[in-house]
């Protein structure tokens, strides 16, 4: 799998836009760019996956470089609750396989009032 | 839909005692996993199932064991417990070509 790089720490106003930033440099072309989320004390929480379109469902928009070497999730309209570990992860995803999730150290998103 | 729940929510053994952590979806879903996530570190991966009666060894099986006999049900057996299994751990299932899907977790402390 390639290697994710994610900032230790961001803050975020509570209303604001929160943009969570990850390198994978080395990603390779059937590689998709996963999101993950880790509320305190919780069970990770799947976000938003993609390939190279940009993605956007209820939770959040992913926006993925043309050259496909970062990556970006936004939460539109960040609130308290939003204030976790957030994950980015690059598997294959090949449809048959099982695979496992290798989690890093993430991003700590604190959403301040 | 529950999703993926597992029992106890926490757990005090005592070193050498065995227990089995219980873990329960009904997506469906064929495979399941467990993970464990030591205080400030990511989650490793302890056993998989891709089935019904089919297991496999994750990156940190020793001192566990599972077992798959139903689509719905994937134990995790600790046979002689020891400190450095004091940990959370989780269970997780998806369907094929989808996300994983993780359930609260299980503290446990080994005394």
């Amino acid at each position: 799998d390639a290697k994710t790089t994610q900032p230790p720490s961001m803050d975020c106003a509570e209303g604001r836009a929160a943009n969570l930033p990850c390198n994978h440099s080395t990603i390779s072309g059937n590689e998709y760019v996963y999101w993950y989320r880790q509320i305190h004390s919780q069970g990770p929480q799947y976000i938003i996956h993609g390939l190279k379109n940009n993605e956007t469902n209820e939770m959040a928009s992913l926006i993925i470089t043309e050259d496909r070497k970062s990556s970006t999730l936004i939460l539109p309209h960040a609130t308290l609750r939003d204030t976790a570990v957030y994950y980015c992860i690059v598997r294959v995803d090949s449809g048959g396989s099982n695979y496992k999730l290798t989690f890093g150290k993430g991003t700590l998103l604190t959403v301040n009032p | 839909n529950a999703g993926v729940t597992q029992t106890p929510k926490f757990r005090i053994l005592k070193i050498g005692q065995s227990m089995t952590l219980q873990c329960t979806q009904d997506m469906n879903h064929n495979y399941m996993y467990w993970y464990r996530q030591d205080p400030g570190m990511g989650l490793k991966l302890i056993y998989y199932s891709v089935g019904a009666g089919i297991t496999d060894k994750g990156e940190v099986p020793n001192g566990y064991n599972v077992s798959r006999s139903t689509t719905e049900d994937f134990p995790l057996r600790l046979e002689l417990a020891a400190p450095s299994q004091t940990s959370v751990y989780f269970c997780a299932s998806r369907q094929q070509g989808a996300a994983q899907y993780f359930g609260p977790g299980t503290r446990l402390l080994v005394l």
